[in-house]
């Protein structure tokens, strides 16, 4: 089915440094969301945006949506040990009622 | 507290022994579903429910059950429990499919042998 694909797979930065994550997608999409898995729990909402957003902000996050190139990127700022977790894309796209999750990207934050 | 209440967290069976996965939400959310998680294979839908008595399939619906009899419930049954279900399985739930955020539960590791 179609997903989002996270890269890179895996991210390592040191604690303080800025950490940037991409989703790319296949088909044009109605909205796409971000979020959160520490390990082994339950998936966190970040943030959703929506396909006539550019950019969204929200505490340390900021996300960006080209649509023309299909894809979107998280920025976390001044990360933090407490960052370290996977973190996945959702999109949703028009006519289809369902949120499909891409495979994620391990972010490690070193002290 | 709102929240998504998975039981039990992990659990080991072995082949052919039916078992149930509770999921209850205290949000007042339509929408439910069930997801799957395996190592490089993301997450994968199961079944969801956009309403009281209105499940549909997900993407892996085969082996497993799912009713909704009240709102706030989505457990999921696997009637003949096989070793291709060990897995990690999460329900969530959200106001709407789409455009709303998901609330997810801790997950219910699986283990069947």
């Amino acid at each position: 089915s179609q997903q989002g694909e996270e890269d890179p797979q895996a991210l390592s930065i040191q604690e303080g440094e800025n950490a940037t994550m991409n989703c790319s997608y296949k088909t044009s999409i109605n909205n796409l969301q971000w979020y959160r898995q520490n390990s082994g729990r339950g998936l966190v909402h970040l943030i959703l945006i929506r396909s006539n957003e550019r950019e969204k902000h929200s505490g340390r996050l900021r996300v960006t949506l080209d649509t023309s190139k299909k894809s979107s990127s998280l920025l976390i700022t001044a990360s933090r040990a407490a960052d370290t977790a996977s973190y996945f894309c959702a999109t949703d796209y028009f006519g289809n009622e369902k949120l499909t999750f891409g495979t994620g990207t391990r972010l490690t934050i070193i002290p | 507290e709102a929240q998504v209440t998975q039981n039990p967290r992990y659990l080991i069976t072995v082949t052919g022994k039916k078992l149930t996965v509770t999921c209850s939400q205290n949000m007042n959310h339509e929408y439910m579903s069930w997801y799957r998680q395996d190592p490089g294979l993301g997450l994968r839908q199961i079944y969801y429910s956009m309403n009281v008595e209105v499940t549909d399939k997900g993407d892996v619906p085969e082996g497993y059950k799912v009713s909704r009899k009240e709102k706030r419930n989505f457990p999921l049954i696997l009637e003949s429990p096989s070793p291709n279900q060990t897995s990690l399985y999460f329900c969530a739930s959200s106001l709407w499919p789409t455009n709303s955020p998901l609330h997810f539960g801790n997950g219910t590791r699986l283990t069947v042998t």
